[in-house]
């Protein structure tokens, strides 16, 4: 089946810096990325959709300032965590779905973030 | 920090046993949907699918039912086994978008 890596898996980082998290399609080109934060024993938000070569659709609630979403290419979706403060703490989640072939989305292995 | 986001529905079944898991979908013109596995820590995997010309589509030990009707999905597993204990979504989908359910935390009792 179609494969999504996300990276990294586990970051660490301190108050105020911020972090990339990079959402790749191995085998399949994607036209639109999903990305999700999920908190423990919590359902899965949906932060915002990116589609490729245009800007992101972020969900009410989501700061897009804060949040960057860049979907540059059919095979790459990046989130930065910007100015990270310790409530960003969270398992964060990609998706993508293929071109034409599917309607499925496939997921990343998601990526936990600690803010210390 | 504070968390937000719906808590998960528990189920707990005896192992062996069959478990149910049901969703409720919002979007009568939804096309597509999908259920996932999630165990912890790790991202969500596809488990089946069903378009919304059929009501009914089994695979290994797994059946998922569609009634369009009053808008509902349910998983069935059978004989459940301890490496089914995780979470499970439900989602669908039409044209680019792509919701989730709330989930279920299924838990297996040996």
């Amino acid at each position: 089946g179609a494969v999504v890596s996300q990276h990294p898996s586990r970051v660490i980082c301190k108050s105020g810096t911020s972090v990339k998290i990079e959402c790749r399609s191995l085998d399949f080109q994607a036209t639109t990325m999903f990305w999700y934060r999920q908190f423990p024993k919590k359902s899965l938000m949906l932060m915002a959709t990116s589609n490729e070569g245009s800007k992101a659709t972020y969900e009410q609630g989501v700061e897009k300032d804060k949040f960057l979403i860049n979907h540059a290419s059919l095979t790459l979706s990046t989130l930065t965590v910007t100015s990270a403060h310790p409530e960003d703490s969270s398992f964060y989640i990609c998706s993508a779905r293929e071109i034409q072939r599917r309607a499925e989305a496939f997921f990343g292995q998601g990526t936990r973030l600690t803010v210390v | 920090g504070e968390s937000v986001g719906l808590h998960l529905p528990t189920l707990s079944v005896q192992e062996g046993d069959n478990s149910i898991i049901n969703c409720a979908y919002s979007n009568s013109a939804s096309d597509y949907f999908i259920w996932y596995k999630q165990e912890s820590g790790k991202g969500p995997q596809f488990i089946i699918d069903i378009r919304s010309n059929m009501d009914k589509r089994q695979g290994q030990r797994v059946t998922v039912l569609l009634n369009k009707t009053v808008k509902h999905l349910s998983l069935q597993i059978a004989a459940t086994q301890p490496g089914d204990s995780a979470v499970y979504f439900c989602a669908e989908t039409e044209g680019n978008q792509f919701y989730f359910g709330t989930g279920t935390s299924l838990t297996v009792i040996p």
